[in-house]
């Protein structure tokens, strides 16, 4: 089993559409966990910390569940310039801190 | 904030040379930084974690003679790839963890080994 996946994609969007990506992970002792995007031929910038009473921000809405050791992102009123891909990433725990990051989902918003 | 200034960008190189790849941190010290490569459409995968002043810690399968890491200061981190080879070709990235204020990222190098 992979250790951090998700939605292959691709997503293709209108603009103004509501998109929802999922993550699973597999390591139960795992402490913080992230959703980063990605342009193309880029470094991951950080979109949001994911806590397990969920958080928002603006159009984006992230949930963690612990239990089912899952993890999700709603994007609300897709722009044009959310295209891009959506890493999922957890934080090993212990003392180790190193990061695992999924595959990403490409997400596409058309006008 | 805090910035983490990667060196080169990009590179590109004959089969059979060696690259540096230089990580710097710029107004923090960064004692603990993680080395990434990416392949096409593949998820970020570690290589090794150096720590100031020690060894470097290698994932499983990454060669430690081939991936040369040096983390002698606390401001400088380098990743020297030797003897590169075509499929040595990614994207390599250095994460610096900084204490409770979390990850800063390299901009990443985008090495092509021809």
């Amino acid at each position: 089993r992979k250790e951090v996946e998700q939605d292959p994609g691709p997503f293709n969007v209108p603009e103004g559409a509501t998109v929802a990506f999922n993550c699973t992970y597999s390591n139960s002792a795992s402490q913080s966990f992230f959703w980063y995007r990605q342009d193309c031929r880029k470094e991951p910038k950080l979109l949001m910390s994911v806590y397990s009473s969920g958080n928002e921000d603006g159009r984006f809405t992230a949930q963690l569940n612990r239990a089912s050791q899952y993890i999700s992102l709603l994007i609300r009123d897709s722009k044009l310039s959310d295209s891009a891909t959506y890493l999922c990433v957890v934080e090993d725990g212990g003392s180790n801190y190193k990061l695992t990051f999924g595959k990403g989902t490409l997400l596409t918003v058309n006008p | 904030g805090a910035v983490v200034s990667q060196h080169p960008s990009w590179v590109i190189c004959k089969s059979g040379t060696s690259v540096k790849i230089e990580c710097r941190s710029l107004d923090f010290q960064a004692t603990t930084m993680f080395w990434y490569r990416q392949f096409p459409k593949q998820s970020l995968m570690l290589m090794a974690t150096s720590n100031e002043g020690s060894k470097a810690t290698y994932e499983q399968g990454v060669e430690k003679d081939k991936f040369l890491i040096n983390h002698a200061s606390l401001t400088l981190s380098t990743l020297t790839v030797t003897s590169a080879h075509p499929e040595d070709s990614s994207f390599y990235i250095c994460i610096s963890l900084r204490g409770i204020y979390g990850y800063t990222f390299g901009s990443g190098t985008r090495l092509t080994v021809v």
